[in-house]
């Protein structure tokens, strides 16, 4: 079955650590993006990315890097300058469409993971 | 403040009954979609209405969009317990390539 794969499930992160957070999709997609979530809150943007080797910002990427070497694979760091980094990341991707880029495409999403600091 | 305001932020009802859920935006928006979040789960796609329709149904799902007043609603007929979790809409914003979600609706549906 296709799908996105976001691992780990749980993260652990101790003070002044960079830790990266994977996702895999065998989708065939062309985009993909990451999204952190607080509790009881909605998704926030970090990076999204259309095409391999380029990715752009989102709303909150300070304290984040991603690279996007693979179409398959997106990997979020989240690097020590990341203050306060505890939350749900979700990772997504989307097939882009004959006629722009997200127009009229559902996301489809990974099962997250949940970052915790130690 | 967000592009995306649901209504309410939390909805109990009796299973078997409708539970409806909105959604207000502020901007032009080429299409607007719902998705359901289970507790501790992904987010999964429910409904894709775009700026030139008017309403949209999916098996117990109905979904209208009203651009000139900027809103939306998602409407679940017949209500189960599996219904249970979290409703976001997101929308497309023209020009933009990427989606702004609203902060959810947390539906619990009692037996």
């Amino acid at each position: 079955d296709g799908g996105i794969t976001q691992s780990p499930k749980y993260l652990f992160r101790k003070e002044g650590q960079n830790v990266t957070l994977s996702c895999e999709q065998n989708l065939n997609h062309d985009a993909m993006y990451w999204y952190r979530q607080d509790p009881g809150q909605g998704l926030r943007l970090i990076y999204y990315s259309q095409i391999v080797n380029d990715f752009q910002k989102g709303d909150i990427a300070e304290g984040y890097s991603v690279s996007r070497e693979k179409k398959e694979s997106f990997p979020l760091t989240v690097t020590s300058a990341q203050k306060n980094p505890t939350a749900f990341y979700l990772c997504a991707s989307l097939k882009v469409g004959v006629v722009g880029f997200h127009i009229n495409q559902p996301q489809h999403f990974g099962d997250g993971t949940r970052l915790s600091i130690l | 403040s967000q592009q995306g305001e649901e209504d309410p932020q939390a909805l109990s009802i009796q299973e078997g009954e409708n539970a409806t859920m909105n959604c207000s935006y502020k901007t032009s928006i080429n299409n607007l979609q719902w998705y359901r979040q289970n507790s501790g789960r992904g987010l999964v796609h429910l409904i894709l209405i775009r700026s030139n329709e008017r309403e949209k149904h999916s098996g117990r799902l109905r979904v209208t969009l009203d651009t000139s007043k900027k809103s939306s609603s998602l409407l679940i007929t017949a209500s189960r317990a599996a219904d249970t979790a979290s409703y976001f809409c997101a929308t497309a914003l023209q020009g933009a390539q990427k989606l702004v979600f609203g902060q959810g609706t947390r539906l619990t549906i009692n037996p």
